[in-house]
């Protein structure tokens, strides 16, 4: 089965720190598209980054880096200088063949002060 | 900066009653997507459109479930009768095309007593 998987259900990190969030998954497409989203309490889903599997250098979006090695079929988010309101689940997906979305189980982060 | 608007953002209901839900997708998207999800899981896709063609229900429990998006533009999720298990977030999402980002409505949390 092609699936997502993040290892880490819940994460605690402190204000201030770096976070990174893993994201491995399983496909033997070719050409393929990976994001992230954040969903906060309030429920909405927030498309915060993504890396096409054919792109060289990892994608970058203000506070928000992808670490992608596609040997390795991992994708994992880094989160630079963590504040508190990035406390939310985090989600990792990856675009199928055709370009529907599987989800991972996602990873609950609670940034402390 | 343009949003996917769905309503009511919260619904109580009573097993077997009926329920329906709005979706209106950013201006000019012509993919549009409703999932459901529990919580604690990542979101499961019920229904895709292009337009206002069904390109995939296969996941649509169509006893109870039904969506249409007549016009091509804004759209309904309907349940009928309701059942305890129907109780989930329902979120909507829209794409310029298929192999575009979808981006989230802020979601319908739906509770059935």
């Amino acid at each position: 089965a092609q699936k997502i998987t993040q290892t880490q259900p819940g994460m605690f990190v402190q204000e201030k720190e770096a976070v990174t969030l893993d994201c491995t998954y399983d496909t033997s497409d070719q050409s393929y598209g990976l994001f992230w989203y954040k969903q906060p309490s309030s429920g909405e889903m927030i498309f915060l980054i993504y890396q096409g599997s054919y792109d060289e250098q990892n994608a970058t979006e203000g506070r928000y880096s992808l670490n992608f090695q596609k040997a390795r079929k991992s994708a994992n988010l880094v989160i630079s200088a963590s504040q508190l309101g990035d406390s939310a689940m985090y989600f990792c997906a990856r675009q199928d063949s055709n370009y529907q979305l599987i989800w991972g189980a996602g990873t609950k982060l609670i940034i402390k002060p | 900066e343009a949003e996917v608007a769905q309503s009511p953002r919260y619904k109580i209901t009573e097993k077997s009653q009926a329920v329906a839900f709005w979706c209106d997708p950013i201006s000019g998207h012509a993919t549009l997507y409703w999932y459901r999800q529990i919580l604690g899981q990542g979101p499961e896709l019920l229904v895709q459109f292009q337009d206002e063609s069904v390109v995939d229900d296969s996941q649509l429990p169509k006893d109870r479930f039904s969506a249409e998006r007549l016009k091509g533009v804004d759209s309904t999720l309907k349940i009928q009768p309701a059942e305890l298990g129907d109780s989930a977030m329902y979120l909507c999402a829209s794409s310029a095309k298929t192999e575009d980002t979808q981006y989230f409505g802020p979601g319908t949390r739906l509770t059935v007593l």
